[in-house]
């Protein structure tokens, strides 16, 4: 089945400690978007590729990093920059003609103590 | 930059009524496009319907129904014979539209509205 795998579904760490959160998929899909959602706040554009090698800041990249590496990897590392890491990630990808169509993965909870 | 405004925390009705969640978004762009994206208890977020800004007949999808206003901004949901699985999150989305080999972008959402359907 194709599609996109976000793991794990919950992830706990210790403040001051980087983590990564894993997005692949076989979509064949060009383009891969990271976003965060918090309670009230909707959600809101962290990191977004359109090739390998090459990614864009969106609205809220302080404090975090991505690499795109291969086609079907977007992983995003939660530094120990950023100052509320606890969220909802989600991951989605699309095609660059049709960005209208994103795919969206389950997501990782992450909780930082 | 563009924003969307989604101004009603949350909303509750009875089965089999209709209900109508409201957006409004501000934007210089010309061409984009809106959507309305669900998301139950499990967090998967699920595409409910997309409309085109330059096409001025409004989408519908089964039971779901948009009012597009472009002068206004104005981007509303209607669901018509709410079941108890319309229980969920919705949030509004907004993507300009770029021109043929203009890249991709990313999504902006409003905050949402929390939609209970009442047995």
């Amino acid at each position: 089945d194709g599609g996109i795998t976000q793991s794990p579904k919950y992830l706990f760490r210790k403040e001051g400690q980087n983590v990564t959160l894993s997005c692949e998929q076989n979509l064949n899909h060009d383009a891969m978007y990271w976003y965060r959602q918090d309670p009230g706040q909707g959600l809101r554009l962290i990191y977004y590729s359109q090739i390998v090698n090459d990614f864009q800041k969106g609205d809220i990249a302080e404090g975090y990093s991505v690499s795109r590496e291969k086609k079907e990897s977007f992983p995003l590392t939660v530094t120990s920059a950023q100052k509320n890491p606890t969220a909802f990630y989600l991951c989605a990808s699309s095609t660059v003609q049709r960005s209208y169509e994103q795919y969206f993965g389950p997501g990782t909870r992450l909780t930082v103590t | 930059a563009q924003t969307v405004t989604q101004s009603q925390p949350e909303m509750s009705v009875q089965e089999a009524e209709t209900v109508t969640l409201s957006c409004t978004y501000d934007t210089s762009e010309n061409n984009y496009y809106l959507f309305w994206y669900k998301q139950p208890p499990s967090r998967q977020m699920i595409l409910v319907i997309r409309q085109e800004a330059y096409k001025q007949q409004n989408a519908t999808e089964n039971r779901f129904s948009v009012n597009f206003q472009k002068a206004a901004k104005s981007f509303s949901l209607k669901i018509s014979d709410s079941q108890l699985g319309d229980t969920a999150m919705y949030f509004c989305a907004f993507l300009p539209q770029r021109e043929s080999g203009g890249g991709a972008d990313g999504l902006t959402f409003g905050k949402g509205t929390h939609l209970i359907i009442q047995p």
